[in-house]
C-alpha cells in the first residue's frame, strides 16, 4: 500500500514560490507504473488538478492549462519524494493542496496524501 | 475542458435509506473514464468507484456506480451513519476535472 506524507510551508507571500513536498513509501517515484500528482481544493474553485510527474524511460510531465505557466513538479528519487513548485502566487492560490497517485496512466486517484492547507498572504 | 454539473447539491436522507446522486458532463466522457470519491470533513478524497461503475478496493457493495456518455449515477443503498459526507465526481478521459461535489446530510 502506497502511503504519502506531505510538508511544506502554510502560508506564502503573495507574488513568492509556494513549494510543497510528498513522501512516497511503498513504492518509487522512480516507478514506471505510477504517476504522481497534485490536486488543490478551494471553495472558489473546487477539486481541480494541477499536474503531474511521471517515470516511463525518462521523466515526464502534464501540466492544466490553468496553471501551466507557472507549475513546476519534481520528483527526488534520493528522498523518494516529488515537490510541487508554483510560483507568482496570488490570493486566488489559496486552497488545501494534496498529492496523489495514479497507476499506469489510469486518471483516477487511488492513494491521497492528508493535505496541505496553504494561504496566501502578505 | 469538461465541466461536471453534480446535483442536487445537498441531499438530506435518514440511516437505511438511499441516496441518488448524478453527475452529468459537458460532453461526452471518452470511454465512460468516470470516477467517484467520498470526502469527509477534514479527509482527503477516498476513491469508491473508477471507469463509471467499478468499485476500487475495499469499497462496500452498496455503492454502486452506473451511466454512460454524459450522464452518470452513483447510487448508496441503506445509508450508513458514516456514508454522510460529500461526494465528487471526476472525468479522466480529457485531462482531469471534477464535479462541485453533492453533499448527503443526516
Amino acid at each position: 500500500q502506497v502511503q504519502l506524507q506531505q510538508s511544506g510551508p502554510g502560508l506564502v507571500k503573495p507574488s513568492q514560490t509556494l513549494s510543497l513536498n510528498c513522501a512516497v513509501s511503498g513504492d518509487s517515484v522512480s516507478s514506471t507504473s505510477i504517476g504522481w500528482n497534485w490536486v488543490r481544493q478551494s471553495p472558489s474553485r473546487g477539486l481541480e488538478w494541477l499536474g503531474r510527474t511521471y517515470y516511463r524511460s525518462k521523466s515526464y510531465n502534464d501540466f492544466a492549462e490553468s496553471v501551466k505557466s507557472r507549475i513546476s513538479i519534481t520528483a527526488d528519487t534520493s528522498r523518494n519524494q516529488f515537490s510541487l513548485h508554483l510560483s507568482s502566487v496570488t490570493p486566488e492560490d489559496t486552497a488545501v493542496y494534496y498529492c496523489t497517485m495514479d497507476r499506469w496512466d489510469s486518471g483516477y486517484f487511488e492513494n491521497w496524501g492528508q493535505g496541505t492547507r496553504v494561504t496566501v498572504s502578505s | 475542458e469538461i465541466v461536471l454539473t453534480q446535483s442536487p447539491g445537498t441531499l438530506s436522507l435518514s440511516p437505511g435509506e438511499r441516496a441518488t446522486l448524478s453527475c452529468r458532463a459537458s460532453q461526452n466522457v471518452n470511454h465512460n473514464f468516470l470516477a467517484w470519491y467520498q470526502q469527509k470533513v477534514g479527509q482527503a478524497p477516498r476513491l469508491l468507484i473508477y471507469a463509471a461503475s467499478t468499485r476500487a478496493t475495499g469499497i462496500s457493495d452498496r455503492f454502486t456506480g452506473s451511466g454512460s456518455g454524459t450522464d452518470f449515477t452513483l447510487t448508496i443503498n441503506r445509508l450508513q451513519p458514516e456514508d454522510f459526507a460529500v461526494y465528487f465526481c471526476q472525468q479522466y478521459g480529457v485531462s482531469r476535472t471534477f464535479g462541485r461535489g453533492t453533499k448527503v446530510e443526516l
